[in-house]
């Protein structure tokens, strides 16, 4: 069985300042770890993703996260963000198979960019 | 086709109304997923359709779920005597061979 706490249901921040989303996961194999975004009106979307290797994964938006194995956790930070940058945040692990049909999914994050 | 669609975007129904949704995945995606996602939490895994062939249904799918992909390309997934209990955003996702999930941007229900 496997399973993801986002620790915070609700993240404001402001603009350009720094902001991390927390992920804490259990599982009693190897797994995968997903970022999902959602921004208003829209479907889920990929945001990064931990498979192996190195234990730290980038997005093409300037979003980082930190596989932990030891701490089980997989937080996401951006170190500036954006007004454009507020969506729903979802963490999701899935087995050591990475199929799809095995994502759990956290509660979700909401990030507020305030002005 | 730049994506999963999905139709209608919002359903309100009455109790006991029987509802469909409909699910157009990516044209070159032969695997296709039904999420549902209540409020305050992430989406929960319904069933999964390989082309035609549904392989797997949560617990969550009860009797009153019915879902098919019966030419392996869009899907519909009805509720039959609908409660308040199953209003929900209901999320329709394909994957491409590397697995990677494209999710629509659901169906919103309404149970009165």
């Amino acid at each position: 069985a496997q399973s993801v706490t986002q620790l915070d249901s609700q993240v404001p921040v402001f603009e350009e300042a720094p902001v991390e989303l927390r992920c804490n996961y259990s599982s009693s194999v190897s797994v995968y770890l997903f970022w999902y975004v959602q921004y208003p009106n829209q479907g889920l979307q990929l945001l990064l993703k931990y498979l192996s290797g190195s234990t730290l994964v980038e997005s093409i938006n300037g979003f980082e996260a930190e596989f932990n194995k030891s701490q089980t956790s997989f937080h996401l930070r951006k170190p500036s963000v954006h007004i454009s940058d507020t969506a729903e945040y979802f963490c999701a692990v899935s087995g050591s198979s990475g199929s799809a049909r095995q994502l759990t999914f956290g509660s979700g994050t909401q990030l507020t960019v305030l002005p | 086709d730049t994506g999963v669609s999905q139709d209608p975007r919002h359903k309100i129904t009455k109790r006991g109304q029987n509802v469909t949704f409909r699910c157009d995945p990516i044209s070159e995606h032969n695997r296709l997923y039904w999420y549902r996602q209540t409020l305050g939490q992430g989406p929960e895994f319904l069933t999964y359709f390989q082309n035609e062939a549904q392989l797997e249904k949560s617990r969550l799918l009860s009797d009153r779920f019915s879902a098919e992909r019966p030419k392996g390309s869009f899907s519909t997934l009805e509720i039959q005597r609908t409660e308040q209990g199953d209003s929900a955003m209901y999320l329709c996702a394909s994957t491409n061979p590397n697995e990677k999930l494209f999710f629509g941007s659901g169906t919103q229900l309404s149970v009165l």
